[in-house]
């Protein structure tokens, strides 16, 4: 079982560029969550999918965060444009429920954004 | 309202001792919770988990206790290792008002292992 992969796994880039966060869940899977990890906030949710179609966005910032779910094996998180306060480690995760209520979420590496 | 926090934000044990991690959870209506361990530069892994139909799970010299009188979670590892040293955050599900659900966690708990 090769886990959930991310990718990139540092990402430095300049205020204002656009950055895409990628994720390959477990197969088989059909969950998929994004978290953002910052020393201020914790882990949050940001967005998840169950088979594909995006359940509860409402933690995405704002509408310079965008995320899509294209099949079942691949998902990205695109901040379009990047600022400074979007630095953070970006968590992918899945699980083989229909919701966080019904089994544990495997979590990736992440991804550690730093925006200049 | 959403609020998973912890006791103690860090811990210090010497190997070999049994270590205790405590959390609170404000939802009376969260039905399922789970321990994590983070890891410096890793994602958070899965220890164990607990329904709010149990008061105790056991695991791999890890038990989760829950009272769901005093709404508190902890996690209980014997005989404590320098590996185990890590980040360690509870995490309860929550339903939203939009009727989706989500795994609210708590701010975490460093537990360090000394030899």
């Amino acid at each position: 079982d090769a886990g959930v992969i991310q990718s990139p796994r540092h990402e430095v880039t300049e205020m204002g560029q656009e950055v895409t966060l990628r994720c390959k869940p477990i197969s088989g899977h059909n969950s998929l969550f994004w978290y953002r990890q910052t020393m201020m906030r914790g882990l949050e949710l940001l967005i998840y999918f169950n088979n594909n179609v995006p359940i509860d966005d409402s933690g995405m910032p704002e509408d310079r965060f965008s995320a899509k779910m294209p099949n079942a094996s691949f998902s990205t998180l695109k901040i379009q444009p990047s600022e400074p306060r979007d630095s953070a480690v970006y968590f992918c995760a899945s699980s083989s429920g229909t919701g966080v209520g019904s089994s544990p979420l495997h979590f990736g590496n992440g991804t550690r954004l730093t925006v200049t | 309202g959403e609020s998973v926090g912890l006791h103690l934000p860090t811990l210090s044990v010497q190997e070999g001792d049994n270590s205790i991690i405590n959390c609170a959870y404000s939802n009376s209506a969260s039905d399922y919770f789970i321990w994590y361990k983070q890891e410096s530069g890793k994602g958070p892994q899965f220890i164990i988990d607990i329904r709010s139909n149990m008061d105790k799970r056991q695991g791999q010299r890890v038990t989760v206790l829950l009272n769901k009188t005093v709404k508190h979670l902890s996690l209980q590892i014997a005989a404590t290792q320098p590996g185990d040293s890590a980040v360690y955050f509870c995490a309860e599900n929550i339903s939203t008002q939009g009727g989706s659900e989500k795994l609210v966690f708590g701010k975490g708990t460093k537990l360090t292992v000394n030899p």
